[in-house]
């Protein structure tokens, strides 16, 4: 079965960290490029982060860049997102996402959830 | 950055009515926009790209069209499974999402 399987959210406290996985199984992980989106409580999607297959080309979104790191680890099928200097809005469904071609996205993981709060 | 702008942000409408979404660009990105439906508490799921390219496995209901920076997406008969968020996304440049369209009941 294709899919993506997120983990590592929960509640942390404004300033703290956390260390997002996302596992990715029945489909060739290493030849996508992947992304990170969120979604803040009742609101839409945001485009986080995004990462080339090789992991050589890294973008962020500017209200993450110098906060969240994207990386992969392809012979273990996973992607990852380090948050640091977490704020309150950050708080959000954090979802991997693959990209096909490097452009839309057609497996979505299951999100977890990140709620910064003190 | 390049904008996208969703209209309406809510549309109430009954089952079996033609419905019509549509999704703006800030600037041209010619037929680089998906379309995807997400419903209460799951991820999206994508059902149009390359502006009006059908996903497989999406009905022949939903349909979409546009290039430069005006695009539409058509349910042509409503059905309960469709009451839904959509979103439109950019890929010209990085991804970009509209801001949502909500679909309820009449």
């Amino acid at each position: 079965e294709v899919q993506l399987v997120e983990s590592g959210g929960g509640l942390v406290k404004p300033g703290g960290s956390l260390r997002l996985s996302c596992a990715a199984s029945g489909f060739t992980f290493s030849t996508y490029t992947m992304n990170w989106v969120r979604q803040a409580p009742g609101r839409g999607l945001e485009w986080v982060s995004s990462i080339d297959s090789s992991g050589a080309y890294i973008y962020y979104a500017d209200s993450v860049r110098g906060r969240l790191t994207i990386s992969r680890d392809n012979a273990k099928k996973s992607l990852y997102l380090q948050m640091n200097s977490l704020r309150a809005e950050d708080t959000a469904v954090y979802y991997c996402a693959n990209a096909i071609d490097g452009n839309y996205a057609d497996i979505w993981g299951q999100g977890t959830t990140v709620s910064v709060s003190s | 950055d390049i904008l996208m702008t969703q209209s309406p942000s809510t549309l109430s409408a009954s089952v079996g009515d033609r419905v019509t979404i549509t999704c703006r660009a800030s600037q041209s990105i010619s037929s680089y926009l998906a379309w995807y439906q997400q419903k209460p508490g799951k991820a999206p799921n994508l059902l149009i790209y390359k502006a009006s390219s059908l996903q497989s496995g999406v009905p022949s209901r939903f349909s979409g069209s546009g290039s430069g920076t005006e695009f539409t997406l058509t349910i042509s008969s409503l059905q309960p499974a469709d009451f839904a968020t959509y979103y439109c996304q950019q890929y010209h440049r990085y991804w970009t999402f509209g801001q949502g369209t909500k679909v309820e009941i009449k």
